[in-house]
């Protein structure tokens, strides 16, 4: 079965633009979680769904940053009015929710704003 | 403030040879713990974890350590091999949030 997708692999912005990232999760994950990896660091969490429940939001570093799960399925990240700090890798994972499930990564996408 | 340390941004090791890949935390909550194997242009591949019941867990050439105590664990590769280069991140949960360290790039001499 098809691993997690993302899309695009890569993405250049000019400051203040906006964004969109995708993630398509493997089939019947219930959970989907969004990461950032800036240069030389570990992975920061952003956000994480599961099912139907209202999403851990807690990890977004500012109000530019939102995202969405339609249908329990494919989820898209939005960074609104980009900012040059805001390059870096972005990582989906999914996984079937439970705790201590292995979550299951996509190949992110590179973000640089100029 | 890093709940997860891994203070070591690089290690080279020769081939054949074991690779000892460490991991420090801070949150005593943390009840289990992965390894994830990284290369470049690719997401995170999962590697190896432990319980916090458990102190040691091994597969195949790898195995995990735990030290609750000292509130340490490490990843040992033996032998190790070209195709482990790559970078290693410890991380660590109380739930379904993982917390990750900032990663080893191990380099495999020939």
């Amino acid at each position: 079965g098809a691993g997690v997708s993302q899309s695009p692999s890569n993405k250049v912005t000019e400051k203040g633009k906006d964004v969109e990232l995708r993630c398509d999760p493997i089939s019947g994950h219930t959970a989907l979680y969004w990461y950032r990896q800036s240069l030389g660091q570990g992975l920061e969490f952003l956000i994480y769904f599961q099912g139907n429940s209202a999403p851990d939001k807690s990890g977004l570093p500012s109000d530019r940053f939102s995202a969405e799960r339609t249908g329990g399925s494919v989820s898209t990240l939005t960074i609104q009015r980009t900012q040059q700090e805001d390059s870096a890798v972005y990582l989906c994972a999914s996984s079937f929710g439970q705790i201590q499930e292995t979550q299951y990564f996509g190949p992110g996408t590179r973000l640089l704003v100029l | 403030d890093q709940q997860v340390k891994q203070n070591s941004p690089s290690l080279s090791v020769q081939e054949g040879r074991i690779s000892i890949l460490n991991c420090d935390y801070t949150n005593s909550m943390f009840d289990y713990f992965l390894w994830y194997k990284k290369y470049p242009a690719e997401g995170p591949t999962f590697l190896i974890s432990i319980s916090s019941i458990k102190d040691k867990n091994e597969d195949g050439r790898f195995t995990v350590f735990l030290n609750k105590s000292a509130k340490h664990l490490s990843l040992h590769i033996v032998p190790s091999q070209p195709g482990d280069s790559a970078v290693y991140f410890c991380a660590a949960s109380a739930s379904y949030q993982l917390i990750w360290g900032a990663g080893t790039k191990l380099i495999i001499k020939p």
